[in-house]
């Protein structure tokens, strides 16, 4: 079954750190990849997406993704954090072919803290 | 920048009683969706819409659940015999079928079942 992991429940980095959150697909094509941010009690934000083409995405917020297909990977990364950025981070996917209206598949989040 | 809009923001229901979420998508997208985010979980698809039809969902979206466009604009879920499992934050979405689009979410709704 398609299904999107999300190895790291919660992750701790300094602010000014850099930042690199894990999210590995399964799926036999290439699927659509997102990620989208939520803060505490706050609706979902897109940061970034992925459909084809450069295999680096350049997102807001300075977030950037590559995508891996070797490892059927999409890890976001941010060079340098900044307390605002302390969210729930989740990673998605939507199967539905060259059309992105099909249902999108969340991973089950990465929490991330900031340390000052 | 058009946003898709959610009523009420929080609701508190009785177990047994019938709930209607509301959304206002996007005005010329095509395609709307629930989801729903159970307290520290991940968020779950339950049902999309298109074409006055449910085109697809999930096996959460029991005979419990529906759907509907009552006026062009609103698109609703209802809930028609709560249950304390169905204490969640719920997400409407729309998409406007658009080469490379994404789905437009909205702030969700907040529904504690008591």
């Amino acid at each position: 079954a398609q299904s999107v992991t999300q190895p790291d429940i919660h992750i701790t980095v300094s602010e000014g750190a850099s930042l690199e959150l894990r999210c590995n697909y399964s799926y036999g094509a290439t699927p659509y990849l997102f990620w989208y941010v939520q803060s505490p009690g706050q609706g979902l934000q897109l940061l970034l997406k992925y459909f084809s083409g450069d295999t680096l995405v350049q997102g807001i917020k300075g977030f950037e993704a590559e995508f891996k297909r070797s490892q059927s990977s999409f890890n976001l990364r941010k060079p340098s954090v900044h307390w605002s950025d302390a969210a729930e981070y989740f990673c998605a996917v939507v199967l539905g072919g060259y059309s992105s209206a099909s249902k999108i598949i969340f991973g089950s989040g990465t929490r991330l803290s900031i340390r000052p | 920048e058009p946003e898709v809009t959610q009523t009420p923001s929080h609701q508190v229901t009785q177990m047994g009683q019938e709930v209607i979420l509301r959304c206002v998508p996007i005005s010329n997208h095509l395609y709307f969706y629930w989801y729903r985010q159970i307290l520290g979980q991940k968020v779950e698809f339950l049902v999309s819409f298109y074409n006055n039809e449910i085109s697809e969902k999930s096996e959460i979206f029991d005979d419990q659940f529906s759907v509907e466009r009552p006026d062009g604009s609103n698109f609703t879920l209802k809930i028609r015999s709560t249950k304390l499992e169905d204490s969640a934050m719920y997400f409407c979405a729309s998409y406007p079928e658009e080469v490379r689009g994404t789905q437009y979410f909205g702030p969700g709704t907040r529904l504690l079942v008591l």
